[in-house]
């Protein structure tokens, strides 16, 4: 069974720009989440969604949005990019959501110059 | 809100050394608790979990007890390889009536094992 697949791998932008990151969930999981982790604050959580709906939000600015495909697969969007935007992207998928165990992809290394 | 507070090391161990790593939470419901691993340039792994108080979660040599009273779920192993190096992520999920999911994790402890 594949695991969850994100591309690209890497990304370089600049400054004021947007970037699009894609996130490929485990075949059958319904539920993606999407984390950002950076030196300073670690990971945190940016958004969650389940059946095409967003269910929960992480306290980021409005830059940061996010969409659910009916296969599932899921985009984040980050707008008028920030230097402070540089973090490593991690998306994971689960079967529903709730209490059960996420399974992560590898992640999106961005970097904006 | 939830929180999770873990020791943020760095930890350097010899090789077959003993391994304890603290975490602590606070949540609002009943949390379901992981340790997550992560290796250098990947994802995190999820490494074992409990989902209610008592619970004993176990993995590759790894093992944690959810325990309520104190609210901890110290990640342990009896004897570390120098292939466990990596950093932990000590996290918890609570749902609240299934539509609220999301991980809240600890600040990650960097583990190092020489031999």
């Amino acid at each position: 069974k594949a695991g969850v697949t994100q591309t690209p791998r890497y990304l370089i932008k600049t400054r004021g720009q947007q970037v699009t990151l894609s996130c490929s969930p485990i075949s059958g999981h319904r539920s993606v989440s999407w984390y950002q982790q950076t030196p300073g604050q670690g990971l945190q959580f940016l958004f969650e969604y389940f059946s095409e709906t967003q269910r929960n939000k992480g306290n980021f600015p409005g830059r940061f949005s996010g969409r659910q495909f009916s296969n599932s697969r899921s985009e984040m969007n980050v707008s008028t990019l920030e230097l402070g935007d540089s973090a490593l992207y991690l998306c994971a998928s689960s079967p529903q959501g709730g209490n059960t165990e996420a399974f992560f992809g590898q992640g999106t290394r961005l970097t904006v110059v | 809100g939830n929180s999770v507070t873990q020791m943020e090391g760095p930890v350097t161990l010899s090789e077959e050394a003993f391994l304890t790593i603290n975490c602590t939470y606070t949540a609002t419901g009943y949390p379901s608790l992981f340790w997550y691993v992560q290796y250098p340039g990947e994802g995190l792994q999820l490494l074992l979990k409990a989902t209610k108080a008592d619970d004993k979660g176990s993995n590759k040599g790894f093992e944690a007890t959810y325990r309520k009273e104190t609210t901890s779920f110290h990640l342990e192993k009896g004897s570390v390889q120098v292939s466990d190096s990596a950093v932990y992520f000590c996290a918890l999920s609570t749902n609240s009536g299934g539509s609220n999911y999301k991980l809240t994790f600890g600040k990650g402890t960097l583990l190092t094992v020489n031999p």
